[in-house]
């Protein structure tokens, strides 16, 4: 069946570092791709989505750029700030619209 | 806007008793979505509701889950003879349209079930 497998964390960095999340998928057919985000005691928030090949997704200095010929979604930023600090969770759309998410990466960004 | 609520935010039961859990979606969203999140894991798929009827429930882990949305908006989750393992934050999730990949789910905060 479909998954999604990311990068295990924690993730620490100090503020201003570049991040990358990695992100891969399997999946019959051509799911749209998303990034969650979960911040301390939210709930889970959309924070970028791709729907095909090659586009790329962008919000708040967060990138991923739907890549279908190595079946990933990496997520990057130039310039992480301690606000970043969440748990980021990336997923592909099910033949339902449901959401198949992957384990999430824990973000931790030091002053 | 108002955005999806869930109710309770934590509910502690004993071994095999009976619980019901509430999720009240954006208003005119007709797709709505449970899924369950296991500690460090990422939210696993359980049921999915077009309007009243259940389009999808083949996320749901055995019988003793069941859910239903009556009216086509407030939904609520079941969960009969509950067992330690399923203790776990319960998500609700709508969205304007269904089946249609790309339509962004909003997130409520969730039910955190502990099961003694």
């Amino acid at each position: 069946g479909d998954s999604v497998t990311q990068m295990e964390g924690p993730v620490t960095l100090s503020e201003e570092a570049f991040l990358t999340i990695n992100c891969t998928y399997t999946a019959t057919g051509y799911p749209s791709l998303f990034w969650y985000v979960q911040y301390p005691g939210e709930g889970l928030q959309l924070l970028l989505k791709a729907t095909k090949a090659d586009d790329k997704g962008s919000n708040k200095g967060f990138e991923a750029t739907y890549r279908k010929e190595t079946t990933s979604f990496h997520l990057e930023k130039g310039s992480v700030q301690v606000s970043d600090s969440a748990v980021y969770f990336c997923a592909l759309s099910g033949s339902q619209g449901n959401l198949i998410f992957g384990k999430g990466t824990k973000l931790s960004v030091k002053p | 806007g108002a955005g999806v609520s869930q109710t309770p935010s934590n509910k502690v039961t004993e071994k095999g008793k009976y619980v019901e859990l509430r999720c009240d979606p954006i208003s005119g969203h007709t797709a709505l979505y449970w899924y369950r999140q296991s500690l460090g894991q990422g939210p696993e798929f359980l049921i999915y509701f077009q309007g009243t009827g259940a389009a999808d429930d083949s996320g749901l882990p055995n019988d003793r889950f069941f859910a239903v949305r009556p009216e086509g908006s407030v939904s609520t989750l079941k969960i009969q003879r509950t067992e330690r393992g399923d203790s776990a934050m319960y998500l609700c999730a709508s969205s304007h349209l269904a089946a249609y990949s790309y339509n962004e789910q909003f997130f409520g905060p969730g039910t955190r079930l502990t099961v003694l």
